[in-house]
């Protein structure tokens, strides 16, 4: 069966410093990732996605960057956290691109910048 | 131009009433499935059922039941004798077959007392 993993599950970071947040899916080839990101109280705005390795799509302008660097592995980058940035993260993958899979969710990481 | 409304912020039942929650999606596109997906305080995203947008028929999976009207591109989501378990946030997200993500809707937040 598939699985996702995320971590780190809480993480609480100074402005201006850096931030990585990994993800890896276990279980099934050449997924689609996305990365979400929740405000407090708000819903889901969708940050990254990608159909495939080195294939990067951003939906949202602003100081994160995502990279696929293996099949299965999407990472959440920051050279600068802005208060802003604060929030819940989540990753999730699709099988493929058929409009009828659902993304299945990770745990999420607790993001708090101070 | 996509518009996913959930107009229901926040709704309160009492153990073992039904409860109806809503989702409107306006599109132009003819095919189309809707994601329900259920975030319980905890945290994670929980995907919970998908319907399409070119049957009508209701559907029943446990104590939950779907209803699709075209004519009004309403997706109704009902909990039959709702359960303290069940308070969480609830989502509605469309997916069309050009599109490889999710955009999810701004929630529901069910609270369920005894």
């Amino acid at each position: 069966s598939q699985t996702i993993h995320q971590w780190p599950a809480t993480l609480v970071q100074p402005v201006g410093s850096p931030l990585s947040l990994e993800c890896t899916v276990e279980g099934t080839s050449n997924p689609n990732l996305y990365w979400y990101r929740q405000a407090a109280g708000r819903g889901l705005q969708l940050l990254f996605y990608s159909v495939g390795i080195g294939q990067i799509s951003s939906e949202v302008p602003q100081n994160l960057s995502a990279s696929r660097p293996q099949d299965r592995q999407f990472i959440l980058s920051s050279k600068k956290l802005l208060l802003s940035d604060s929030g819940f993260y989540l990753c999730a993958w699709s099988g493929g691109v058929s409009y009828n899979s659902p993304l299945h969710f990770g745990n999420g990481t607790r993001l708090t910048v101070t | 131009a996509q518009k996913v409304t959930q107009a229901q912020t926040e709704i309160s039942v009492v153990e073992k009433e039904d409860v109806t929650l809503d989702c409107v999606y306006e599109t132009r596109d003819t095919t189309y499935y809707l994601f329900w997906y259920k975030q319980p305080p905890s945290g994670e995203l929980v995907f919970l059922i998908r319907r399409n947008s070119f049957d009508e028929q209701n559907e029943i999976s446990g104590r939950y039941s779907w209803n699709f009207q075209k004519s009004t591109s309403s997706f109704n989501f009902t909990i039959t004798a709702s359960q303290v378990v069940d308070s969480a946030v609830y989502f509605c997200a469309p997916r069309t077959g050009t599109a490889s993500k999710l955009t999810f809707g701004t929630g529901t937040r069910l609270q369920v007392t005894l």
